[in-house]
């Protein structure tokens, strides 16, 4: 099993669509988790830190199961600027290195 | 604006011929990265300094070298480029475990280098 899981996508949506993304992790002492932005050929950006049960930033929520050992990333009322790579990030357990899933690639459509 | 820069953003070199990539920050960041980047794949992370503590990655080819002579910039060296090595390289920050500060785990990248090996 890959320390951090994605549903590679392509997800296509229309403007102003609901979109959620999924995201697994294998580490179950795993303490700090990340969600970030890649546009084509650009470097990664960090979109929302998901450090307790999860967090509301304008049109993007994550939610954090620990548990389940999930996160998720909603982005509601989709803009075609959303259009890009969006990365599962989990902190390793000695807190230096980030653990990267493989990223899901979204297209929002006119 | 306090940020990361890379130098060049992008470089061509021949096979075999050595290269330097620079990486500076105004963060005053404790810890930098260099991260190897392909086509369609998560950056792999190859290196890292925690202040001037040196830390590799075991999968890390020892063609790759990196220096770090001082708190703002890193440098990383290929020492005989292959074909393979033809990447985005980029470079990312974070401050960890800096007394009376709030600990950050985030990462800061810079915008990377894009080498082509011919």
């Amino acid at each position: 099993r890959k320390e951090v899981e994605q549903d590679p996508g392509p997800f296509n949506v229309p403007e102003g669509a609901t979109v959620a993304f999924n995201c697994t992790y294998s580490n179950s002492a795993s303490q700090s988790f990340f969600w970030y932005r890649q546009d084509c050929r650009k470097e990664p950006k960090l979109l929302m830190s998901v450090y307790s049960s999860g967090n509301e930033d304008g049109r993007f929520t994550a939610q954090l199961n620990r548990a389940s050992q999930y996160i998720s990333l909603l982005i509601r009322d989709s803009k075609l600027s959303d259009s890009a790579t969006y990365l599962c990030v989990v902190l390793a357990g000695n807190n230096r290195k980030l653990i990267w899933g493989l990223g899901t690639s979204l297209a929002v459509n006119p | 604006d306090a940020m990361v820069i890379q130098n060049p953003r992008y470089q061509v070199t021949q096979f075999g011929k050595p290269v330097t990539l620079s990486c500076s920050q105004t963060l005053n960041h404790n810890v930098m990265y260099w991260y190897q980047q392909k086509s369609s794949q998560a950056p792999k992370l190859l290196f890292h300094y925690y202040d001037k503590d040196f830390n590799n990655e075991a999968d890390t080819p020892d063609n790759f070298q990196s220096r770090r002579p001082n708190t703002s910039f890193c440098f990383l060296d290929i020492r005989s480029p292959g074909l393979g090595d033809a990447a985005m390289y980029l470079c990312a920050t974070s401050r960890i475990g800096t007394s009376g500060r709030p600990v950050s785990y985030e990462q800061y990248f810079g915008p990377g280098t894009r080498l082509t090996v011919t």
